[in-house]
């Protein structure tokens, strides 16, 4: 079956830590993007890519990196420089880069606690 | 800027009334509009999408028409049943921009 797949469903991260998140797609889509969701709130945009080897920064990158190395994957760090990095991590992909019209498909999301 | 605006919750229902949740947009053009849904712990799914003025969405029992004149793409449901118990978000994309509104938690009691 074609779909997005994340990994792990739970992470925790220790104070200081580096963590990455996986999100796989194997969807054929050109475009890959990482939301947040903090509890009771919507989704807000931390990175894009329309196309493989490059990569925008959404309304909070701030605290995260990413790299889009395959078409097929999108993993996301969140960095020690992440302060409140408690979420629930979604990814999705899209089928053109140019966005717009295009239908966005999103992983099952995977929860971040901090130790 | 781009965005939409959708009805707050939490909204609380019995099973087999009618839903409307409201959602209104703001953007440059004609966006692309969207209602997805993320039952607890999941992502969203798309439930329905319009991409033109006056095109209807349906699915599940769920429909939305994107109205031009009052900017808006309301989702109803004739009859709610407790699987529908969810998170509805409603989305739009106007150019390069994906765009969401902050949810709405729908609670279905029997």
């Amino acid at each position: 079956d074609g779909g997005i797949t994340q990994s792990p469903k739970y992470l925790f991260r220790k104070e200081g830590q580096n963590v990455t998140l996986s999100c796989e797609q194997n969807l054929n889509h050109d475009a890959m993007y990482w939301y947040r969701q903090d509890p009771g709130q919507g989704l807000r945009l931390i990175y894009y890519s329309q196309i493989v080897n490059d990569f925008q920064k959404g309304d909070i990158a701030e605290g995260y990196s990413v790299s889009r190395e395959k078409k097929e994957s999108f993993p996301l760090t969140v960095t020690s420089a992440q302060k409140n990095p408690t979420a629930f991590y979604l990814c999705a992909s899209s089928p053109r880069g140019s966005g717009g019209l295009e239908t966005q498909y999103f992983g099952p999301g995977t929860r971040l606690l901090v130790l | 800027g781009n965005s939409v605006t959708q009805m707050e919750g939490p909204v609380t229902l019995s099973e087999e009334a009618f839903l409307t949740i409201n959602c209104t947009y703001t953007a440059t053009g004609y966006p692309s509009l969207f209602w997805y849904v993320q039952y607890p712990g999941e992502g969203l799914q798309l439930l329905l999408k319009a991409t033109k003025a006056d095109d209807k969405g349906s699915n599940k029992g769920f429909e939305a028409t994107y109205r031009k004149e009052t900017t808006s793409f309301h989702l109803e449901k004739g009859s709610v049943q407790v699987s529908d118990s969810a998170v509805y978000f409603c989305a739009g994309a106007t150019g390069n921009q994906f765009y969401f509104g902050t949810g709405t938690s729908l609670t279905v009691i029997p």
